[in-house]
């Protein structure tokens, strides 16, 4: 079946930096979304995107949908203590039915 | 409006047990789907209803897993004779209708099998 492949596994950055991290696949998919998840909690939606090339903010967050589809990266500027979280990728594509899937997660902790 | 919830929040179920958990969809929403979700890992897909039409049961992993709709709104996915390996969070989302993919998740149900 389809996989997603999200990297860093997790990451531990000082407060004020910059993070970024990706998530590639084998298989195309049409739609991408980022989603957070804290503990205890179900995932939260962060940013969707539609169409390759696509570069969509969302105040300190910013995605991009990767040209051929198979991958896509969130950036958070200015990282902040309440940023910590799991960051989930997910991608659709209705060849491989009307369902997210969803990588393994970052995990990111924020050191103040 | 209110979001996606669920109950219970945690339950714990001897092996051999059934349990039921529920889901109350943000309300309007067409499109529901469970998902499963182990330590550590993302969500899995289990089940996707529209309305009260069950279209899609591809992902529950064994014929123990059965989710109904009955009236299109609320759902219920029940697990009967649990073994340890069910043990997870079982995840509930909702979408309104044709977007499918912009699904809201609730707080899950956090199963755990002794």
């Amino acid at each position: 079946g389809q996989q997603l492949n999200q990297s860093p596994q997790s990451m531990f950055i000082q407060e004020g930096e910059d993070v970024s991290m990706n998530c590639t696949s084998s298989s195309i998919f049409n739609t991408w979304l980022w989603y957070k998840q804290e503990p205890g909690e179900g995932p939260v939606l962060l940013i969707a995107l539609y169409k390759a090339g696509e570069l969509t903010s969302n105040g300190r967050l910013t995605a991009q949908f990767g040209i051929t589809r198979k991958d896509s990266f969130l950036n958070i500027s200015a990282s902040i203590p309440s940023d910590v979280g799991i960051y989930f990728c997910a991608g659709f594509n209705m060849e491989y039915g009307n369902k997210l899937v969803f990588g393994a997660g970052t995990i990111l902790r924020v050191k103040s | 409006g209110a979001g996606v919830s669920q109950s219970p929040r945690y339950k714990v179920a001897k092996r051999g047990q059934d349990v039921a958990l529920r889901c109350d969809p943000i309300s309007g929403h067409v499109s529901l789907f469970w998902y499963q979700q182990a330590l550590g890992q993302g969500p899995e897909f289990l089940t996707y209803f529209q309305n009260e039409a069950q279209l899609d049961k591809s992902g529950l992993p064994s014929d123990r897993f059965f989710a109904e709709r009955p009236e299109g709104s609320v759902s219920t996915l029940k697990i009967q004779r649990t073994q340890q390996e069910d043990s997870a969070v079982y995840l509930c989302a909702s979408s309104l209708g044709g977007a499918t993919y912009e699904q809201y998740f609730g707080p899950g149900t956090r199963l755990t099998v002794t």
